[in-house]
């Protein structure tokens, strides 16, 4: 099925670094969403974006759609153990009724 | 506002069976859509349904099929099952599906 280009697809931080992820399209979107999910769980939806480059915060977590609306990205401040979990891009094009998701970024936290 | 509900939360079936999962949206919300999720595949889409009517459906044989009630309940249904279909079963739902989805916790479906 389809998949969006997702980077990077783990990454080990310490406690209080920032993070920055990033997901790619052959296709552009009119909307993109940013989900995080954990171990045996839903996705919790974090951040929407609708309008190529807007910039939307949500506490610690920073999104932005990129001007070519062919990308979007992510970042995380001060990250905390909490953050470890599962993230996730989707984007919509156009007159369609579906999403399309990222192959997710695994964020791991050092304490 | 009580989020997306999936009922059950787990299943075990053998091959060859059929099974019905169910999914309650948020309130007012009334677009449902459907994803397997499996480590190999990532997140996969199987349909959306508004007002009853199903309006897209991604690349997956008939066996898995779906439908959707006046009060925007949905269901989804995979008959014949295969030990493949083993997967998370997630639903979301939204006011419309041009705006953000919310998901549901999943169904946990172990094929045996």
């Amino acid at each position: 099925g389809q998949q969006l280009n997702q980077s990077p697809q783990s990454m080990f931080i310490q406690e209080g670094e920032d993070v920055s992820m990033n997901c790619t399209s052959s296709s552009i979107f009119n909307t993109w969403l940013w989900y995080k999910q954990d171990p045996g769980e839903g996705p919790v939806l974090l951040i929407a974006l609708y309008k190529a480059g807007e910039l939307t915060s949500n506490g610690r977590l920073t999104a932005q759609f990129g001007i070519t609306r062919k990308d979007s990205f992510l970042n995380i401040s001060a990250s905390i153990p909490s953050d470890v979990g599962i993230y996730f891009c989707a984007g919509r094009t156009s007159g369609t009724y579906k999403y399309i998701f990222g192959t997710g970024t695994r964020l791991k936290v050092l304490a | 506002k009580a989020g997306v509900t999936q009922t059950p939360r787990y299943l075990i079936k053998t091959r060859g069976q059929q099974v019905t999962l169910s999914c309650s949206p948020i309130s007012g919300h009334r677009s449902v859509s459907w994803y397997q999720q499996t480590p190999g595949q990532g997140l996969q889409f199987l349909f959306e349904y508004f007002s009853e009517t199903q309006r897209n459906k991604g690349n997956f044989p008939g066996r898995f099929s779906g439908r959707q009630f006046s009060n925007s309940r949905s269901e989804m249904n995979v008959s014949t099952l295969e030990l493949g279909d083993s997967a998370l079963y997630l639903c979301a739902s939204s006011a419309d599906s041009r705006y953000e989805q919310y998901f549901g916790p999943g169904t946990r479906l172990t094929v045996t």
